[in-house]
């Protein structure tokens, strides 16, 4: 079930470092994913996706990963800087229904 | 090319008042869908619209909340006599037709009810 009020989960990692942030999803059918950024006071804004036939997709230094086996997502995030600070989403998707949201992890970054 | 408008983008209500929050998607995209995001947590799905339907309100709760979309305009979410429980941020996103892609999140509207 959900917890309420529980705090996120946060990846702290040194500037220049690559980042590694995981998702667990629920619904095998689901045949889209998403990872959103969302920063302080801001709204969720759209990183990478990838589709159910894809183990892989890498865009402008991040990298997503897919295990349908394990049900598993990843984000890789290389070199990273102040400006990853953010909340970051996993989101899963199938047919047209709406995107299901993760919980998020925070991640930070030292300089 | 706007994104996704909302406003107003922090909106105080006292308890048994009603909430509007309005929401304009972007050009071209005639589906929107409402997110509701307590602090600390996921966003979680309330509503999805067409112009003038609604395609599924499987997580709206059964009273004191409406939305709809209509033919012109923009997308409004209402919340009839607010509690404090209601408090939280609003996010709408919207999606051009067609299979699932990402959507576009506009800024959200923050409530809060004293």
């Amino acid at each position: 079930g959900e917890s309420v009020g529980l705090h996120l989960p946060t990846l702290s990692v040194q500037e220049g470092d690559n980042s590694i942030i995981n998702c667990a999803y629920s619904n095998s059918a689901s045949d889209y994913f998403i990872w959103y950024k969302q920063e302080s006071g801001k709204g969720p804004q759209f990183i990478i996706d990838i589709r159910s036939n894809m183990d892989k997709r890498q865009g402008q230094r991040v990298t997503v990963l897919l295990n349908k086996t394990v049900k598993h997502l990843s984000l890789q995030i290389a070199a990273t800087q102040p400006g990853d600070s953010a909340v970051y989403f996993c989101a899963e998707g199938f047919g047209n229904t709406p995107l299901v949201f993760g919980k998020g992890t925070r991640l930070s970054v030292i300089a | 090319n706007a994104g996704v408008m909302q406003n107003p983008r922090h909106l105080v209500r006292r308890r048994g008042q009603e909430a509007r929050l309005r929401c304009s998607p972007m050009k071209g995209h005639s589906h929107v869908y409402w997110y509701r995001q307590l602090p600390e947590e996921g966003l979680k799905f309330m509503v999805y619209l067409q112009k003038e339907n609604i395609i599924d309100e499987s997580g709206m709760p059964k009273e004191r909340f409406s939305a709809e979309f209509p033919k012109e305009g923009p997308s409004i979410l209402r919340i009839q006599q607010v509690v404090r429980g209601d408090s939280a941020a609003y996010f709408c996103a919207s999606q051009t037709a067609g299979p699932n892609y990402g959507y576009t999140f506009g800024s959200g509207t923050r409530l809060t009810v004293v």
